[in-house]
């Protein structure tokens, strides 16, 4: 069976601009979350969607946000980048609720 | 909220030898206890996990172990190999539906 995938693995972008990264859950997995990694603050919780519908959100900024789709395939999108932006964001899903399988990232430098 | 301490930050062993990393935790509501192995340029993969209900649990060479009243688990690896080498984090979260909070992590070196 295929792992999280998230696309793109790396993204650079500069100040004031936006992205959107994506991630694939593992086939038959309906709920989605959403970490940002940095050395400076570890792993925090960004949002975590079931059946397209947001469930939780972390302490983040309005500028981050995020959906899922039909198909559970979900994105995430962050406006105005900021240099703190930097970081791996980690998508990770689970079947119903009981053990999360993280995708592999996307690194976004914000330059 | 839950807030999530764990150690040490680094740890080098000799291979062959155990391994033990320490985490604690605040909120008495969490139930659930994962451990992620993450290696460098990868996602953190889940390697045991135990809930409140247990107070131990082992799959070959890791085990944890659990203690509600002082709020506290730990991770045992043993026989460690140079494959173990990699960075590791505890997690607590009050259900597996939940939002995980995060040890910082432990960078563990095994040394040939």
């Amino acid at each position: 069976k295929a792992g999280v995938t998230q696309t793109p693995r790396y993204l650079i972008k500069t100040r004031g601009q936006q992205v959107t990264l994506s991630c694939s859950p593992i086939s038959g997995h309906r709920s989605v979350s959403w970490y940002q990694q940095t050395p400076g603050q570890g792993l925090q919780f960004l949002f975590e969607y079931f059946s397209e519908t947001q469930r939780n959100k972390g302490n983040f900024p309005g500028r981050f946000s995020g959906r899922q789709f039909s198909n559970s395939r979900s994105e995430m999108n962050v406006s105005t980048l900021e240099l703190g932006d930097s970081a791996l964001y980690l998508c990770a899903s689970t079947p119903s609720f009981t053990q999360w399988f993280f995708g592999p990232g996307t690194r976004l430098t914000v330059l | 909220g839950e807030n999530v301490e764990q150690h040490p930050s680094t740890l080098s062993v000799q291979e062959g030898d155990s391994a033990v990393i320490k985490c604690t935790y605040s909120d008495s509501a969490s139930n659930y206890f994962p451990w992620y192995k993450q290696e460098l340029g990868k996602g953190p993969q889940l390697i045991i996990d135990i809930r409140s209900n247990v107070g131990e649990k082992k799959d070959q060479r890791i085990a944890v172990t659990l203690n509600k009243t002082a709020k506290h688990f730990s991770l045992h690896i043993t026989e460690t190999q140079p494959e173990d080498s990699a960075v590791y984090f505890c997690a607590a979260s009050m259900n597996t539906g939940n939002q995980f909070y995060f040890g910082t992590g432990t960078s563990l070196t095994v040394i040939p």
